[in-house]
């Protein structure tokens, strides 16, 4: 069966740090792989998503980037992180080969930028 | 407009109650449509696909109206448990996004 692990569950970093989250997906090949970031109480807002490898689509231009350098790797990143930046951020993956392209999420990731 | 709008919400029904959440999209070609449940500071799960003919899982029943562009979800006999934020979800399947809808939240009350 598919599993997606995504890291670290809560993050607390004060502005102007730099940012890395992680995750991976086991039990599936060349799956679509996605970024999202929730605020409270409001919808998922989507970041990020990749067909492939070193295939990055933007959605909202801001001061975040995303890389895929591996089939099942994606990862979020930022140089220097922002107040606004505060927020559950989830990452999701579907299957590339089906129409009905069902998402499945990582547990998420608690940011706080202080 | 937006993409998929669904009820503002919160609904605060009885334990036991029967209660609706409605969704509408705006791209007719839209082809795939989801209903998510997302709890509390937690991660958004598939509850049902929906499909053409509608379905029944349960005490969940999701229909699809392609005509009026509208999706619904139904749950009977509703349950405590059953508290959470309710996604409706859109695909194009020419894209490769899914769509999604603010949330609706459900609160059941004993």
């Amino acid at each position: 069966s598919q599993t997606i692990h995504q890291w670290p569950a809560t993050l607390v970093q004060p502005v102007g740090s730099p940012l890395s989250l992680e995750c991976t997906v086991e039990g599936t090949s060349n799956p679509n792989l996605y970024w999202y970031r929730q605020a409270a109480g409001r919808g998922l807002q989507l970041l990020f998503y990749s067909v492939g490898i070193g295939q990055i689509s933007s959605e909202v231009p801001q001061n975040l980037s995303a890389s895929r350098p591996q089939d099942r790797q994606f990862i979020l990143s930022s140089k220097k992180l922002l107040l606004s930046d505060s927020g559950f951020y989830l990452c999701a993956w579907a299957r590339g080969d089906r129409e009905v392209i069902e998402a499945f999420f990582g547990q998420g990731t608690r940011l706080t930028v202080v | 407009r937006k993409e998929v709008e669904q009820d503002p919400g919160p609904f605060n029904v009885p334990e036991g109650a029967t209660v609706a959440f409605n969704c509408t999209y705006s791209n007719s070609a839209s082809q795939s449509f989801f209903w998510y449940r997302q709890d509390c500071r937690k991660e958004p799960k598939l509850l049902m696909s929906v499909y053409s003919s509608g379905n029944e899982d349960g005490r969940f029943t999701a229909q699809l109206n392609r005509a009026s562009q509208y999706i619904s979800l139904l749950i009977r006999d509703s349950k405590l448990s059953d508290s959470a934020t309710y996604l409706c979800v859109v695909n194009v399947v020419s894209n490769y996004q899914l769509i999604w809808g603010a949330g609706t939240k459900l609160i059941i009350k004993p």
